[in-house]
């Protein structure tokens, strides 16, 4: 069975300091990725996407993902977060059209 | 073009009730789900459809139920209301390809 691991549940970082946050997923066959926000209060908003081509995927406010195939993982990265980044981040896998897979999140809480 | 939109943003209900939370697309997208979110667990996907007339169970579909009569509209129906079904629902549509567009949510808290 598909799934995802996300490895940190909590990270707090200092403004300006660079983010990673890590994805694994499990499954042979092609898939595509996804990273959605959740910012508090709100509904979840997609980040970034990949489908297949250049493995490092830029999306929407400064992060990026790095697909990389050998390693079953997607992580996303953003080279220094601001206060307003203070949110959940979901990584999600699909193998078909319609199931997403979702890894459990990770909580970002950016001090100022 | 309002996308997906659910209703109500916020329920309380007492334990037993039943309730119905609404889904509803303008996109014309065929596939339609729902998801449970639950702390520290992520999204869970309760049922979906590829289809009018066409649904089926997802990772936990027990205590919901679903139909699916139009392409528009995808209801989630809780027929007797626990406390365990306390959590955030989100309803999901796509056109048959891989990314999939969800609503705002509901937050529904079973008392």
């Amino acid at each position: 069975a598909q799934s995802v691991s996300q490895h940190n549940h909590h990270v707090i970082l200092s403004e300006a300091a660079s983010l990673e946050l890590g994805c694994n997923y499990s499954y042979g066959g092609t898939v595509n990725l996804f990273w959605y926000v959740q910012y508090p209060g709100q509904h979840l908003q997609l980040l970034l996407k990949y489908f297949s081509g250049d493995p490092l995927v830029k999306g929407i406010k400064g992060f990026e993902a790095e697909f990389i195939k050998s390693k079953f993982s997607f992580n996303l990265r953003k080279p220094s977060v601001q206060w307003s980044d203070t949110a959940e981040y979901f990584c999600a896998v699909s193998s078909g059209t319609y199931k997403y897979i979702f890894g459990t999140g990770t909580r970002l809480k950016v001090l100022a | 073009n309002a996308g997906v939109t659910q209703t109500p943003k916020f329920q309380v209900l007492k334990t037993g009730q039943s309730m119905t939370l609404q889904c509803a697309q303008d996109m014309n997208h065929e596939y339609m789900s729902w998801y449970r979110q639950d702390p520290g667990m992520g999204l869970r996907l309760i049922h979906y459809s590829v289809g009018a007339g066409i649904t089926d169970q997802g990772e936990v579909p027990n205590g919901y139920n679903v139909s699916r009569s139009t392409t528009e509209d995808f209801p989630l129906r809780l027929l007797s209301a626990a406390p365990s079904q306390t959590s955030v629902y989100f309803c999901a549509s796509n056109a048959g390809g891989p990314e999939a567009f969800f609503g705002q949510g509901t937050r529904l808290t079973v008392v």
